[in-house]
């Protein structure tokens, strides 16, 4: 069992608003990622961190932003929602070792902006 | 950029018939092979890895899948579904720049 935990599950918001998805894991991993999944899609890494004070923009573009302040807490922030940003978000974390390679997922923040 | 391809977005099957889900990527190097699984209402979860050695890997609940390196291919197999198979498979891929990729996932749909 995985002990990464997202919330909101589910956020419904106007546009405009400022918004943070949380995450947070108790397993000490140092590396952490956000993918955001649309339906029938990829998912799309749009920010990773391999450590305290460590963050990097993924493979697709986004408008948000990641900070990591603390090991276990890897949060993701939205100015300004606009409805582009609907989405689910995942947030996942892996051991530092190369040799395994498991990411292990929360179970998703859905963001709905009106 | 590497990327991954699942051939079929949605599969209905009844139980007890057998699963094929392909899934195709591009990159030339060295690769790590993921399968993940989702199922309704839960979070992704390992379902097998390929690093190196037997191409033929096994993974929980009685899937396997086999790595063919000429084909750029990782397909997931099981030879009896059941209804609790029910799920999103996504393919994985780890090759340049050390991220995992990922296809766009099967939906998996067992009639029981």
């Amino acid at each position: 069992e995985a002990d990464i935990y997202q919330t909101p599950r589910y956020l419904v918001i106007g546009t405009g608003k400022k918004i943070t998805l949380e995450c947070s894991q108790t397993m000490g991993h140092d590396k952490m990622y956000w993918y955001q999944q649309d339906p029938g899609m990829e998912l799309h890494l749009i920010h990773y961190s391999y450590g305290v004070n460590s963050t990097e923009k993924g493979d697709l573009s986004s408008e948000s932003t990641v900070s990591r302040i603390r090991t276990e807490h890897f949060p993701l922030t939205l100015e300004s929602a606009r409805p582009s940003h609907t989405s689910q978000y995942l947030c996942a974390s892996s051991t530092d070792s190369p040799n395994t390679g498991e990411l292990f997922f929360g179970e998703g923040s859905r963001l709905t902006v009106l | 950029a590497q990327s991954v391809s699942q051939h079929n977005h949605h599969v209905i099957l009844s139980e007890a018939a057998s699963l094929e889900l392909g899934c195709n990527y591009s990159y030339g190097g060295t690769v790590n092979l993921f399968w993940y699984v989702q199922y309704p209402g839960q979070h992704l979860q390992l379902l097998l890895k390929y690093f190196s050695g037997d191409p033929l890997v096994k993974g929980i609940k009685g899937f396997e899948a086999e790595f063919i390196k000429s084909k750029f291919s990782f397909n997931l197999r099981k030879p009896s579904v059941q209804w609790s198979d029910t799920a999103e498979y996504f393919c994985a891929v780890r090759g340049y720049g050390n991220k995992l990729v990922f296809g766009a996932g099967t939906i998996l749909r067992v009639k029981s």
